[in-house]
């Protein structure tokens, strides 16, 4: 079945640090790919999202590059702030499947920790 | 404000009890979800719906009951709370397309004791 890996927290970081955060998917098809941002004690909110293979997606300095060549969508930001301290989710749809029931499918989440 | 609206967001319940977690939406989406978040494991799916009248499970749906009779609603039913329930509850929906992503509630946290 579809299923999303991403690398394991927490990740620390120094302010201004590049951000790299993993995610690998398995699924048939061509399904959508999204990263959503937890921030402590509230909801999941959608960080940045991308429909098809080479799309990229990006947000408040955030990207991400759907590649089906290796079936990754890696999220990435040059340069960190302490207000990006969150959970970081990546997850798939399925969308995209003929008679699809649109089920978000989501990693374990991984913790960013920003120190100034 | 248009969004996933949840009640209560917090609840504490004994062994046994049942109780019901509401979920509205005022986006006129046709999906909606129910997710369990757990410490190390994500998000889960519980149950889902496709259209109102029109449900079916997701991966963790033992123990919790669902129905929609409105687009606007989705309440989730514990029909017999068990501590192993205790989580955090997030509610979502979407439209047809998928492509733009859940709306998400601001979640219930639940302590079954």
């Amino acid at each position: 079945g579809n299923s999303v890996t991403q690398m394991e927290g927490p990740v620390t970081l120094s302010e201004e640090a590049f951000l790299t955060i993993n995610c690998t998917y398995t699924a048939t098809g061509y399904p959508s790919l999204f990263w959503y941002v937890q921030y402590p004690g509230e909801g999941l909110q959608l960080l940045l999202k991308a429909t098809k293979a080479d799309d990229k997606g990006s947000n408040k300095g955030f990207e991400a590059t759907y590649r089906k060549e290796t079936t990754s969508f890696h999220l990435e930001k040059g340069s960190v702030q302490v207000s990006d301290s969150a959970v970081y989710f990546c997850a798939l749809s399925d969308w995209n499947y003929g008679g699809a029931t649109n089920k978000l499918i989501f990693g374990t989440g991984t913790l960013l920790a920003v120190q100034p | 404000n248009a969004g996933v609206t949840q009640t209560p967001k917090f609840q504490v319940l004994k062994t046994g009890q049942s109780m019901t977690l509401q979920c509205a939406q005022d986006m006129n989406h046709e999906y909606m979800s129910w997710y369990r978040q757990d410490p190390g494991m994500g998000l889960r799916l519980i149950h889902y719906s496709v259209g109102a009248g029109i449900t079916d499970q997701g991966e963790v749906p033992n123990g919790y009951n669902v129905s929609r009779s409105t687009t606007e609603d989705f309440p989730l039913r514990l029909l017999s709370a068990a501590p192993s329930q205790t989580s955090v509850y997030f509610c979502a929906s979407t439209d047809g397309q998928g492509v733009y992503g859940y709306t998400f509630g601001s979640g219930t946290r639940l302590t079954v004791v």
